[in-house]
């Protein structure tokens, strides 16, 4: 398996329901990354996780909340959003290696209508 | 923090024809310099990158070329078809021990006319 699988595809939710998305990817790699993107901007990054464990928060509200069960799987936890959080969600995956560089790929996103 | 610039904004070109287009970043301890190009409603995918130890890469009809020196780079596309149409962006990071992140240009859309 060589891809970054996200679910739901798309996902409508009201400002005071709670829901989930779900990436998954069974390449072996330990950095897995939640971007935000607006229509017609570049991915924003949210959040990092190195060897499951939260790297990198930029600052997000905590309406957003991630979650990294294990290697494989990232998870998003969405509650009490605003319509402006409505956006295409983009889950990223890399491999760690030392002294080397490592390539980011991009799951085919889950798109967030919050009404 | 690092900051990426991109132009332009948008570009069209005509089939057969070159597209060239520009990054600059700016933090000097940048190392890693990917391109991503993105189709309407579909995943950025990762098209060529560039490490700081190299100036040019190519893969058959694209090309990349860093300057560390004026901390830039380009990305060229030779013989352009309907196909290459998409949002392209260029991305930058540092890779060490603690940060795996990549910061994004705003983006080109190149349209290429057949």
């Amino acid at each position: 398996d060589t891809e970054v699988t996200q679910t739901p595809k798309h996902l409508v939710m009201g400002m005071t329901n709670k829901k989930s998305l779900k990436c998954e990817q069974h390449m072996g790699h330990r950095a897995m990354y939640w971007y935000k993107q607006k229509a017609k901007k570049p991915p924003e990054l949210m959040f990092v996780y190195s060897y499951e464990k939260l790297s990198i928060n930029e600052s997000v509200p905590s309406r957003f909340s991630p979650e990294c069960p294990n290697s494989s799987l990232l998870n998003l936890h969405l509650h009490a959003l605003q319509p402006e959080d409505s956006a295409l969600y983009l889950c990223a995956s890399s491999p760690i290696r030392l002294l080397s560089y490592n390539e980011q790929f991009f799951g085919p996103g889950t798109r967030l209508t919050v009404l | 923090g690092e900051n990426v610039e991109q132009h332009p904004s948008t570009l069209s070109v005509q089939e057969g024809d070159s597209a060239v287009i520009k990054c600059t970043y700016s933090d000097s301890a940048s190392n890693y310099f990917p391109w991503y190009k993105q189709e309407l409603g579909k995943r950025p995918q990762l098209i060529i990158d560039i490490r700081s130890n190299v100036g040019e890469k190519k893969d058959q009809r694209i090309a990349v070329t860093l300057n560390k020196t004026a901390k830039h780079f380009s990305l060229h596309i030779t013989e352009t078809q309907p196909e290459d149409s998409a949002v392209y962006f260029c991305a930058a990071s540092i890779w060490d021990t603690g940060r795996r992140a990549l910061t994004f240009g705003s983006g080109t859309r190149l349209q290429v006319q057949p």
